[in-house]
């Protein structure tokens, strides 16, 4: 049981360039989240899912896409790199979306856009 | 809109030391209370949460967390800090949030984090 993983695990952009992070979880959770992380802050929400094929914004959309085909995989998708998204990137899930909850994040992407 | 602080950007403590890392939150509603930590290079582990029920909640690697609905705390706290603790803690709280759809979910907001230090 690998739980949440994230690939790659650091990745350097040019500005202008697009690329997808990959998560995938074997744990037949619903619900998916995608968050950055930004030094000296919490985690913000990028997007969200509660299923297959069901996506939603979080706080933090611009700039990012996601799909969900299946329940074990979320990627999420920069279209055209800017500095502004040089942070680190995690992904989480949970059985279910309730109030209380557990959310399981993976190891994190590190993406350096310069 | 529901938030949380860790008033505390670092704590230093020695090891065998009791530690103690704070955290106040705001929510409208019954508050549903997360710890997580986070080890270099590391995503983030669950510690423990407060539900409902009792206000001392005990978690992973001998943490604990007491609830103070009074005061909106939700300090987490060890009796003999170990080096291997050392990390970067996270408080945060869970509301239901409603998407255009209607789909409610539990978001969880984020403190800012505080680095925890533990001394030989």
């Amino acid at each position: 049981n690998a739980g949440v993983t994230q690939t790659p695990k650091f990745r350097i952009l040019k500005i202008g360039q697009s690329m997808t992070l990959q998560c995938t979880q074997d744990m037949n959770h619903n619900y998916m989240y995608w968050y950055r992380q930004d030094p000296g802050m919490g985690l913000k929400l990028i997007y969200y899912s509660v299923g297959a094929g069901i996506t939603d914004k979080g706080e933090v959309p611009n700039g990012y896409n996601v799909s969900r085909s299946t329940t074990e995989d979320f990627p999420l998708r920069l279209e055209l790199a800017a500095p502004s998204q040089t942070s680190v990137y995690f992904c989480a899930s949970s059985v279910q979306g309730r109030l209380g909850g557990t959310q399981y994040f993976g190891p994190g992407t590190r993406l350096l856009v310069l | 809109a529901q938030s949380v602080a860790q008033p505390e950007d670092q704590v230093n403590v020695a090891e065998g030391n009791p530690l103690t890392v704070k955290c106040t939150y705001s929510v409208s509603g019954n508050p549903y209370l997360f710890w997580y930590v986070q080890y270099p290079n590391r995503g983030l582990q669950f510690l423990l949460k407060y539900i409902t029920g009792d206000n001392l909640v005990k978690g992973s690697y001998g943490f604990e967390a007491e609830f103070n609905k009074s005061q909106t705390s939700f300090h987490l706290k060890k009796p003999s800090a170990l080096v291997s603790d050392s990390a970067l803690y996270f408080c945060a709280v869970s509301q239901t949030e409603q998407n255009a759809g209607g789909t409610s979910y539990g978001k969880l907001t984020f403190g800012q984090g505080t680095i925890l230090t533990v001394h030989p």
